[in-house]
């Protein structure tokens, strides 16, 4: 079983939709989360960190729940620009490792 | 200031030769990382050091040899490259405990 999972996608949504990605993991002694976005070519840069109370940065809004092990993204009026590859990040409290999930993909139509 | 670089940023060699690559963060963290991404975009830990020493060594093949001089240099010396070996190659590094990953531009490497 992979540590990280999330739908592939693709999700390709019309300018202004609001559209949501779900994660889950395995390991319930994770301790930090992450939303990262990548650009085709570029690498991965950190969107968002994920608490356990939520959290909100503009139009995009991160949850935690983790009697479910579970993490979600939602991004509220899409942009163009918004158009990227989002991975759910986890870090585990041993051995400082990060565990990737495979990426969802958005494309924003115009 | 670039926070993590690597360089070459493009790579590309036949099959059998030897190549490094080099990363240097000047974050001050004392955690590096390298990261493999192959076609399918799949962001997989090869190593990963901390302080210079090693902690995370996944199932990788003997021919990548990770290199660690002080704790803002990690290198990645690859011998006799195969074809699978094709993919980017990221460095990253993160402060130990807290913080996320930073992550260089890529090494593009292409084996023929």
């Amino acid at each position: 079983r992979k540590e990280v999972e999330q739908d592939p996608g693709p999700f390709n949504v019309p300018e202004g939709a609001t559209v949501a990605f779900n994660c889950t993991y395995s390991n319930s002694a994770s301790q930090s989360f992450f939303w990262y976005r990548q650009d085709c070519r570029k690498e991965p840069k950190l969107l968002m960190s994920v608490y356990s109370s939520g959290n909100e940065d503009g139009r995009f809004t991160a949850q935690l729940n983790r009697a479910s092990q579970y993490i979600s993204l939602l991004i509220r009026d899409s942009k163009l620009s918004d158009s990227a590859t989002y991975l759910c990040v986890v870090r585990t409290n041993t051995g400082n490792q990060f565990y990737f999930g495979t990426g969802t993909s958005l494309t924003v139509i115009p | 200031d670039t926070a993590v670089s690597q360089t070459p940023k493009y790579l590309v060699t036949q099959m059998g030769n030897d190549k490094s690559i080099k990363c240097e963060q000047n974050l001050g963290h004392d955690t590096m990382y390298w990261y493999k991404q192959d076609s399918k975009k799949f962001l997989k830990i090869m190593f990963s050091y901390n302080n210079k020493e090693l902690i995370i060594n996944e199932t990788v093949p003997n021919r990548f040899s990770p290199k660690s001089p002080d704790k803002a240099h990690l290198n990645l010396h690859i011998n006799s490259l195969e074809l699978g070996d094709s993919a980017v190659y990221f460095c990253a590094s993160s402060q130990q405990v807290t913080g996320e990953l930073f992550f260089g531009e890529g090494s593009r490497l292409t084996v023929l």
